[in-house]
């Protein structure tokens, strides 16, 4: 089952800070996102393992809520290199892949 | 330090013609390999995944196939490709046991592959 992500895309302007929203029907045991620049490969960003729990990445940071099936992406005081495709995913089936959502498309401009 | 590569960068390929796609990993035994295909703008398409020699799990019944000859060698083909085909694919590896957590996924630079 894919992970819903929200939005789908957002446009800030630099120093703006923004959330990205991933959320599944299924209970979740944990979220990893990544980040994958305009014609680059993803890149991992961090994995969240248990609920409440918060990491962080630069200014980036992430928490989840294993009640609610849900993870959030915080992006704080936004930098142009932030830029880019930011999907979460989800382990499934022996926890052997990840489901990723559909991806939420960030634009910082200056 | 593990290190995946893929090649090539870019293919461009006439309809029907044949498709190998190769990738390797170093600094690692026994990964879990994974092929992607993502279309312009979109997300990640599971297509492969292989948790050993041998071993291929298809995800998306297709022209597509995939063999691993070798513990750190992930191979994706076709024998003739569609204009459909056309796509950004990217090997991924994992290590292998990663528990009920799942595995961090690190992706190759892909290979942007144009079907005309």
């Amino acid at each position: 089952q894919q992970p819903v992500q929200s939005p789908q895309a957002v446009i800030l302007r630099e120093g703006e800070d923004a959330v990205i929203n991933c959320s599944s029907s299924k209970a979740l045991y944990s979220v990893h996102w990544y980040r994958q620049k305009h014609g680059e490969a993803p890149v991992f960003l961090m994995i969240l393992l248990k609920g409440g729990e918060q990491k962080g990445h630069e200014k980036i940071s992430a928490s989840f809520n294993e009640k609610k099936q849900q993870s959030s992406l915080y992006l704080t005081a936004s930098q142009l290199s932030y830029s880019g495709t930011y999907f979460c995913g989800t382990p499934t089936q022996g926890a052997q892949k990840l489901v990723f959502g559909q991806g939420t498309r960030l634009t910082i401009n200056p | 330090s593990q290190t995946i590569h893929q090649w090539p960068a870019t293919l461009v390929q006439p309809v029907g013609s044949p498709l190998s796609l190769e990738c390797t990993v170093e600094g690692t035994s026994n990964p879990n390999l994974y092929w992607y295909r993502q279309a312009a703008g979109r997300g990640l398409q599971l297509l492969f995944y292989s948790v050993g020699i041998g071993q291929i799990s298809s995800e998306v019944p297709q022209n597509l196939s995939a063999s691993r000859p070798q513990d750190r060698q992930f191979i994706l083909s076709s024998k003739k490709l569609l204009l459909s085909d056309s796509g950004f694919y990217l090997c991924a590896w994992s290590p292998l046991s990663g528990g009920i957590a799942g595995n961090i996924q690190y992706f190759g630079a892909g290979t942007r592959l144009s079907v005309l």
